[in-house]
């Protein structure tokens, strides 16, 4: 079946920039997401794409879509403490999950 | 505040019991959905309904069942025929969208522990 995969570490310092990546395999893929989850707590929403656009930038956060290779990325700018949290990448119309990557950000 | 409220957050039970867990909320969402989390596996769907009285299995519903009553509600029943079912569990609701993104509203997860 389809499915969306990401890596499940990355590990950063406070002040620099946060990469991390997703692939899906559903070429009717419409939207991509991007989640946040909290230790202990539900996902809330960062920031989403259409599958038509190949960027979207919200303040610290920049999405990139390679939609050929499908691909998608989320940037953090001066990734923060506060940023430590697990992230996960998404599509719809399905709205199949990644298995989330946990970053980590050290002082 | 609209929100979706899931509950307990915590719940224990023994093996071979049903237990259910509750969904509740007041956003007016049409469409609700109940995930499994397990660690490095991510979410997992077991069941989503669009509209009342009317509800899908996900990729992962044996041993689960659900109901659509109303609205408002969407509890899930975790069966003594789930044969690994500690797990963290979120429910979340959507406006089904005519069309644009289909942005999800997640409730704080109920952890289930089976003993």
């Amino acid at each position: 079946g389809e499915d969306v995969e990401q890596s499940l570490f990355l590990s950063v310092r406070e002040g620099d920039s946060s990469v991390i990546n997703c692939t899906y395999t559903d070429s009717s893929s419409t939207y991509l997401y991007w989640y946040k989850q909290e230790p202990g707590a539900g996902l809330q929403l960062l920031t989403y794409i259409f599958s038509n656009m190949d960027m979207k930038q919200d303040q610290r956060l920049t999405v990139l879509l390679n939609k050929k290779d499908k691909h998608l990325s989320l940037r953090i700018a001066d990734t923060q403490t506060g940023d430590s949290a697990i992230y996960f990448c998404a599509e719809s119309p399905d709205m199949r999950f990644g298995a989330g990557t946990r970053l980590t950000v050290k002082p | 505040d609209g929100g979706i409220t899931q509950s307990p957050k915590y719940l224990f039970r023994k093996e071979g019991q049903n237990v259910t867990l509750s969904c509740e909320q007041n956003l007016n969402h049409d469409a609700m959905y109940w995930y499994r989390q397990d660690p490095g596996q991510g979410l997992r769907l077991i069941y989503y309904s669009q509209i009342v009285n009317d509800f899908q299995k996900g990729d992962i519903a044996e041993g689960y069942s659900v109901s659509r009553e109303k609205k408002e509600s969407f509890p899930l029943t975790v069966t003594s025929a789930q044969k690994n079912p500690t797990a963290f569990y979120l429910c979340a609701s959507a406006a089904i969208p005519i069309s644009g993104a289909n942005v999800l509203t997640f409730g704080a997860g109920s952890r289930l522990t089976v003993l």
